[in-house]
C-alpha cells in the first residue's frame, strides 16, 4: 500500500487561479515529517517545506500555503493566484524515523502534474 | 561548498554490464540516499545510509548495491545491469538531527539499459 497518495496526476488551471494540490499519507508512527518538493521542467527537485508530526499550524509563504490536519492525514499544499513558472511535478513525501534516527525512509507520493497556462 | 555531486548525468548500459553511480556531498552530512524515478511512479528509495558503516534497505532494493566507507560518499552498484534498470537516478543527502531535515539532491544520472 502506498504510504503517501497524491490522487491528482494532473491539474491545468489558468494564471491567476487558485490551486490546492492533495496528499494523503498512512503511518503508525508518532514521530513523522512531511515535505513538499517542487520538480520544474528543469528536473532538479527543490525542496519546498517540512512539517513535523507534532505541528498543526497551517503555513504560509507568500503565494504557498499548507494545511497539515492528523484527523485525515493529510498535508494539502495550496498556490494562491498561480503564475505560469508554477508549472511543474510536485511531490509530497513521507519520513518515518528509523534504527532510533530522527530521519529514515523517506517515501514520495506519484507526485501532481501541475500546468498553468498564461 | 558543491553541494551533492552526482557522475556520471548520462549513461548507456548494455545488458549485464555493471557500472557504479558516483555520488559525493561536502556539506557533512550523516544520512545519504538514492532514488529512481520512473514516470508517473514519483522517487522510489533504493537504499539509504544514516552514517559512514551503515546501509539499509529502501523500496527496491534489488539489484543494487551501496556501501558507505566515508561520510562523503555514497557509490551505487549495478551488478548487472538490466532494461527495468532504466530511469532516472537522484542521490541526496541531508542531517539526521536537528535542523529541518531538507534533503539535498544532486542533478541526477539518466540511465540506459538496452
Amino acid at each position: 500500500a502506498q504510504k503517501v497518495t497524491q490522487a491528482q496526476t494532473e491539474i491545468s488551471v489558468v494564471e491567476k487561479e487558485d490551486v490546492t494540490l492533495d496528499c494523503v499519507y498512512e503511518t503508525r508512527d508518532t514521530t513523522y515529517y512531511l515535505f513538499w518538493y517542487k520538480q520544474p521542467p528543469s528536473g532538479e527537485l527543490v525542496f519546498l517545506i517540512r512539517r513535523n508530526s507534532f505541528d498543526e499550524q497551517n503555513e504560509i509563504s507568500g503565494r504557498y500555503s499548507w494545511n497539515f490536519q492528523k484527523s485525515t492525514s493529510s498535508f494539502n499544499f495550496t498556490i494562491t493566484a498561480s503564475q505560469v513558472v508554477d508549472s511543474a511535478v510536485y511531490f509530497c513525501a513521507l519520513s518515518e524515523a528509523v534504527r532510533g534516527s530522527t530521519l529514515g525512509r523517506l517515501y514520495f507520493g506519484r507526485g501532481t502534474q501541475l500546468t498553468v497556462w498564461p | 561548498n558543491a553541494g551533492v555531486t552526482q557522475t556520471p548525468k548520462f549513461q548507456v548500459l548494455k545488458t549485464g554490464q555493471s557500472m557504479t553511480l558516483q555520488c559525493a556531498q561536502d556539506m557533512n552530512h550523516e544520512y545519504m540516499s538514492w532514488y529512481r524515478q520512473d514516470p508517473g511512479m514519483g522517487l522510489r528509495l533504493i537504499h539509504y545510509s544514516v552514517g559512514a558503516g551503515i546501509t539499509d534497505q529502501g523500496e527496491v532494493p534489488n539489484g543494487y548495491n551501496v556501501s558507505r566507507s566515508t561520510t562523503e560518499d555514497f557509490p551505487l552498484r549495478l551488478l548487472s545491469a538490466a532494461p527495468s534498470q532504466t530511469s532516472v537516478y537522484f542521490c541526496a543527502s541531508t542531517v539526521t538531527s536537528g535542523g529541518s531535515y531538507e534533503q539535498y539532491f544532486g542533478p541526477g544520472t539518466r540511465l540506459t539499459v538496452t
